[in-house]
């Protein structure tokens, strides 16, 4: 059973950069057909879809997102990444990873879900 | 972006009723449709896939149903543990986007 977990700083400076990492286990990162993504969730609010990788590299952004977003895949390590630069109090979210189940002709759906992890932005 | 819109944004109700929350696409997204639930501090749950697929271990109580700009999904005989929150989610186009979310609360 494929499980994720993310990892990296609760508290980053304004201006900085945001770093995290998910973590896969159970299963292949390299596996064709799953993409896995970020998913962010400000406090108390809806959820934001920030971006996928596929284990090739290739990688989408939300355009709302995508002047600061990069997105990267070890495979070596069964690892993705987030950077998310030139953070504001904005960007403070509980930030999960998920895997991106694709079928050509019903959809891309994400399932499982990282705990996720809390970041603040704050000085 | 495909911007989803779910109603109501919150409702109340008992053990045992049955409950259907909407939600609408301003222009057709085909099936390509998803349900999560949430709870409290917990992370998003896949129930529902394609509109109608119940996701493997979701009790049958939960059913979706809709094509094209309108969705629902219907919890029948709401049980103690469904009293969260839950989002739709399309996948017709990037980037993907959820609705605001609907809150189940006890009644």
């Amino acid at each position: 059973q494929v499980q994720l977990q993310e990892s990296g700083p609760g508290l980053v400076k304004p201006s900085q950069t945001l770093s995290l990492t998910c973590t896969v286990s159970g299963g292949s990162i390299s596996s064709d057909g799953y993409y896995w993504s970020w998913i962010r969730q400000h406090p108390g609010k809806g959820l934001e879809w920030i971006g996928y990788i596929y284990y090739s590299g290739n990688a989408y952004y939300n355009p709302s997102l995508k002047s600061r977003v990069t997105i990267s895949v070890d495979t070596s390590k069964n690892q993705f990444s987030l950077k998310l630069s030139s953070v504001t109090a904005a960007d403070t979210a509980v930030y999960y990873c998920a895997r991106d189940i694709h079928m050509v002709t019903t959809g891309i759906w994400f399932d499982p879900w990282g705990q996720g992890t809390l970041v603040t932005v704050s000085s | 972006d495909f911007q989803m819109t779910q109603s109501p944004s919150s409702l109340s109700a008992s053990v045992g009723d049955t409950v259907t929350i909407t939600c609408r696409a301003r222009q057709s997204i085909s099936s390509y449709l998803n349900w999560y639930q949430q709870k409290p501090g917990k992370v998003p749950k896949l129930l529902i896939y394609a509109a109608s697929s119940l996701q493997s271990g979701v009790p049958s109580r939960f059913s979706g149903s809709g094509s094209g700009t309108d969705f629902t999904l219907t919890i029948s005989s709401l049980q103690p543990e469904d009293f969260s929150t839950y989002y739709c989610q399309q996948s017709y186009s990037t980037p993907y986007t959820f609705g605001q979310g609907t809150k189940v609360e006890i009644k």
